[in-house]
């Protein structure tokens, strides 16, 4: 089975700082990956997700993440952070191939200071 | 796009009634719809799957006498909590999929209190 661990529960930047937010995920095979944000009692929108091909991933609102297999890592970037971007972001994992329903970490909480 | 509606985004019960949780694909079909659960300052736990026109299929643990799920449509999936306790009390997230393309899109969320 697949596991996802967030090691950060709350990640405090200033507004206009770079952002990286770590994931490390457990899997067998080449996984699928996704980061999703979640704004406070909203659902969760897809910022990107990967599944295969060139490891670093461009996604919306200027995001990006980048694979690396020999860590087991799918850290998730941003070279200059918007007071907007506080919320809680999670890392997930699926199994490649299939329905690969996603496996969640347990959330980073972004707080970002004026 | 890829939109799933979920209704309603907050509600009140008091203990022992039955409330129900709809979701709901709005531009596409969807055979498949998952419910998750997610305490406060917590990860989503994947409650059950939703399937169109057959059982659900519940994660281990999950009470499938307490959490009822009806997928009677290709866009309509709904989640009755019953006999609700403040236990229940908790952020209930609904996704589907529409393709391999858009991956798994999340409805807003609802949000259940029981008192």
């Amino acid at each position: 089975a697949q596991s996802v661990t967030q090691p950060d529960i709350h990640i405090t930047v200033s507004e206009g700082a770079s952002l990286e937010l770590r994931c490390n995920y457990s899997y067998g095979a080449t996984p699928y990956l996704f980061w999703y944000v979640q704004s406070p009692g909203q659902g969760l929108q897809l910022l990107l997700k990967y599944f295969s091909g060139d490891t670093l991933v461009q996604g919306i609102k200027g995001f990006e993440a980048e694979f690396k297999r020999s860590q087991s890592s799918f850290n998730l970037r941003k070279p200059s952070v918007h007071w907007s971007d506080a919320a809680e972001y999670f890392c997930a994992v699926g199994a490649s191939g299939g329905s690969y329903i996603p496996t969640f970490g347990r959330g980073t909480s972004l707080i970002v200071h004026p | 796009g890829a939109v799933v509606s979920q209704h309603p985004s907050w509600v009140i019960c008091k203990s022992g009634t039955s409330v129900k949780i709809e979701c709901r694909s709005l531009d596409f079909q969807a055979t498949t719809m998952f419910w998750y659960r997610q305490f406060p300052k917590q990860s989503l736990m994947l409650m059950a799957t939703s399937n169109e026109g057959s059982k659900a299929t519940y994660e281990q643990g999950v009470e499938k006498d307490k959490f009822l799920i009806n997928h009677a449509s290709l866009t309509l999936s709904t989640l009755t909590v019953t006999s609700a306790h403040p236990e229940d009390s908790s952020f209930y997230i609904c996704s589907a999929r529409r393709d391999s393309l858009y991956g798994y899109t999340f409805g807003s969320g609802t949000r259940l209190t029981v008192v």
